[in-house]
């Protein structure tokens, strides 16, 4: 079974330009989570989708959107990119059907550089 | 206000002898807590869970104790190898209100010496 796909490993992107992160999550996966993780930080929750609604979100401000589209793919949006927007971006996720918890399965993450 | 808390970000152990890492948390809905390793360049690994009707749970060389009075869990790999030497992160969930959603500490930067 492939594991979770993050695409692309590394981006370098300049102030105010806006990003996109794309997420595959385990087939039969349908919750997909988003997570920031800066130096020195744990991972911060942005938000989670299932069966393409978002349904629990983390304190980032408007700038930061996702979505996820009827195939459990998922896409993370940054506008008007901020330096210290630099961080490893983790997708991960998990079979979570609301009812329980489950472990997540996370991707190697997209290292983003604002400069 | 961080709600999951690892106040020991590193911890530097023997081969062959006991790492205990330690993670406190302050929100009692949490009902679910899982461990994660993290190598450098990859992402986060599940390692193993503890359910808030357990007090232990053990996998292998893992153990993870919880004690709900004080709000307090435990990691414990015995005995512990060069190969554990990673970042272990300490998360929270809580099942009825975001099952979804887990709270991560810092995380606690293992070495394990040869």
């Amino acid at each position: 079974k492939a594991g979770v796909t993050q695409t692309p490993r590394y981006l370098i992107k300049t102030r105010g330009q806006q990003v996109t992160l794309s997420c595959s999550p385990i087939s039969g996966h349908r919750s997909v989570s988003w997570y920031q993780q800066t130096p020195g930080q744990g991972l911060q929750f942005l938000f989670e989708y299932f069966s393409e609604t978002q349904r629990n979100k983390g304190n980032f401000p408007g700038r930061f959107s996702g979505r996820q589209f009827s195939n459990s793919r998922s896409e993370m949006n940054v506008s008007t990119l901020e330096l210290g927007d630099s961080a490893l971006y983790l997708c991960a996720s998990s079979y979570n059907t609301g009812t329980g918890n489950t472990e997540a399965f996370f991707g190697q993450g997209t290292r983003l550089t604002v400069v | 206000d961080q709600q999951v808390k690892q106040n020991s970000p590193s911890l530097s152990v023997q081969e062959g002898r006991i790492s205990i890492l330690n993670c406190d948390y302050t929100n009692s809905m949490f009902d679910y807590f899982l461990w994660y390793k993290k190598y450098p360049a990859e992402g986060p690994t599940f390692l193993i869970s503890i359910s808030s009707i357990k007090d232990k749970n053990e996998d292998g060389r893992f153990t993870v104790f919880l004690n709900k009075s004080a709000k307090h869990l435990s990691l414990h790999i015995v005995p512990s190898q060069p190969g554990d030497s990673a970042v272990y992160f300490c998360a929270a969930s809580a099942r009825d209100t975001n099952a979804g959603k887990s709270t991560f500490g810092d995380g606690t930067t293992l070495t394990v010496k040869p």
